[in-house]
């Protein structure tokens, strides 16, 4: 059971635009720390995809967008596209218990 | 560029220890600010962060596993090793590591490709 809660799938026709949520609680997201955002294709590694709640790394389209507010955080995907189909997870940063590091239970985006 | 690479046995036994490096390039481990973290992966499930060490030899280790794990770097190399006790088969995953900058609140901006450690007897 993670820390970060993210819905187990989203869907959504090419074009369309997705939102995957990513829900904390005091001592993460909702104390103020940062969540990042990761893409990962089947088989790959992970690739960071938002940092510090809304930015974007160096060749991340802009049709990914985040944001964060209280103790949740929104990662955006608009005009979707069939590449676009892998799993998201979310990060953030825990201060109870000297739990440090939590992702979230990834979110499996398929494109219809 | 930034790259990392796992390396270690894809098989261990039960009850034996992991120990897995990542070497690195493309950035050093002295810098301020640097750190690089353990990531594994289950098959088919989450992300679990495990542990991070910086540049100034502090090492976090998860909670959960803290009493299993030993982080260590060797700045000449560029190298970060973890070891693993008492193996399980439930700790069959893809490990991974990551580079940090800014320690365990920051993004991991690069990753390595993974290793899979398979757990079996």
């Amino acid at each position: 059971q993670s820390v970060l809660t993210q819905p187990p799938s989203v869907s959504g026709a090419p074009g369309q635009r997705v939102t995957i949520s990513c829900t904390g609680s005091s001592s993460n997201i909702g104390a103020g720390y940062d969540v990042h955002w990761y893409q990962q294709l089947p088989g790959t590694a992970p690739k960071l995809l938002i940092y510090g709640n809304s930015n974007r790394p160096s060749g991340v389209p802009d049709r990914f967008s985040g944001s964060k507010s209280g103790t949740s955080a929104s990662l955006a995907i608009s005009g979707l596209q069939a590449e676009d189909e892998a799993d998201y997870y979310c990060q953030s940063y825990d201060s109870s218990l000297s739990v440090y590091v939590v992702f979230g239970g990834g979110t499996k985006l398929t494109v219809l | 560029q930034v790259t990392l690479r796992e390396s270690g046995p894809a098989l261990v036994k039960p009850t034996q220890t992991l120990t897995l490096t990542c070497t690195f390039s493309g950035f050093s481990l002295s810098t301020s600010g640097m750190c690089v973290s353990w990531i594994r992966q289950p098959p088919g499930k989450a992300l679990e962060w495990l542990a991070l060490i910086d540049w100034d030899d502090d090492k976090y280790y998860s909670t959960s596993l803290k009493t299993r794990l030993t982080i260590s770097k060797d700045t000449s190399k560029n190298q970060v090793v973890l070891t693993m006790t008492n193996m399980d088969p439930v700790d069959t995953a893809t490990y991974y590591c990551a580079r940090t900058m800014g320690g365990a609140v920051a993004s991991f901006d690069y990753w390595g490709q993974g290793t899979l450690v398979t757990v079996s007897s």
